[in-house]
């Protein structure tokens, strides 16, 4: 298995909803990654977890809140957003922080209204 | 701080090379990658450099000079399907310090 899975592919939530984006891999990689990319904009690193500790929060408000529950598993849970934050967020991958081959989920394509 | 510089569109011919440039200013220099990504997608490695040179893989190859802070992406044979955006990323000088990606180059490739 050499993919990172996310999912859902699309999600639409209110901004008083309570939502979790998921992410998954099975290469055995030990650093997980949030992304978030706006149109025509690159990718904004949110989050980096190295063996499922947090090692860099890049001042992300706390309406986002990431979770590593274990070595193959990343979550983003998102509470009371704003429509600002609609985005496609991208996970991603590496053997560990200092390996350069990141291996990027196909996102999640997030509309808040 | 980084700061990293790719021209925002190219066109070229199907058929055709072209080159998409990147430069940066970073307090450290621990590599530089290439990502293709296409609309909706996400994006895929190309390439990585991090020692002055030209390293080349199938039609995409990469140039890299340390000392004036440029790269390039050079892709040849050109095709419909290398329309996408091209971003450059950059490593500053700690080994664990996540890749941070340069605005992205449009490439749109016409017939």
């Amino acid at each position: 298995d050499t993919e990172v899975t996310q999912t859902p592919k699309h999600l639409v939530m209110g901004m008083t909803n309570k939502k979790s984006l998921k992410c998954e891999q099975h290469m055995g990689h030990r650093a997980m990654y949030w992304y978030k990319q706006k149109a025509k904009k690159p990718p904004e690193l949110m989050f980096v977890y190295s063996y499922e500790k947090l090692s860099i929060n890049e001042s992300v408000p706390s309406r986002f809140s990431p979770e590593c529950p274990n070595s193959s598993l990343l979550n983003l849970h998102l509470h009371a957003l704003q429509p600002e934050d609609s985005a496609l967020y991208l996970c991603a991958s590496s053997q560990d922080q200092s390996y350069y081959g990141y291996t990027f989920g196909s996102g999640t394509r997030l509309t808040v209204v | 701080g980084q700061n990293i510089d790719q021209p925002t569109e190219m066109t070229a011919t199907e058929g055709a090379i072209v080159q998409i440039n990147c430069t940066y200013q970073t307090s450290g220099f621990n590599g530089l990658f290439w990502y293709q990504q296409h609309a909706g997608e996400a994006p895929t490695f190309l390439s990585y450099n991090v020692l002055d040179g030209l390293e080349e893989k199938g039609r995409f190859s990469s140039f890299l000079s340390r000392s004036k802070g440029y790269s390039y992406l050079l892709l040849k044979e050109l095709q419909m399907k290398d329309s996408a955006s091209y971003l450059c990323a950059v490593r500053d000088q700690e080994a664990n310090t996540p890749l941070v990606f340069g605005k992205g180059t449009r490439l749109s490739v016409i017939a």
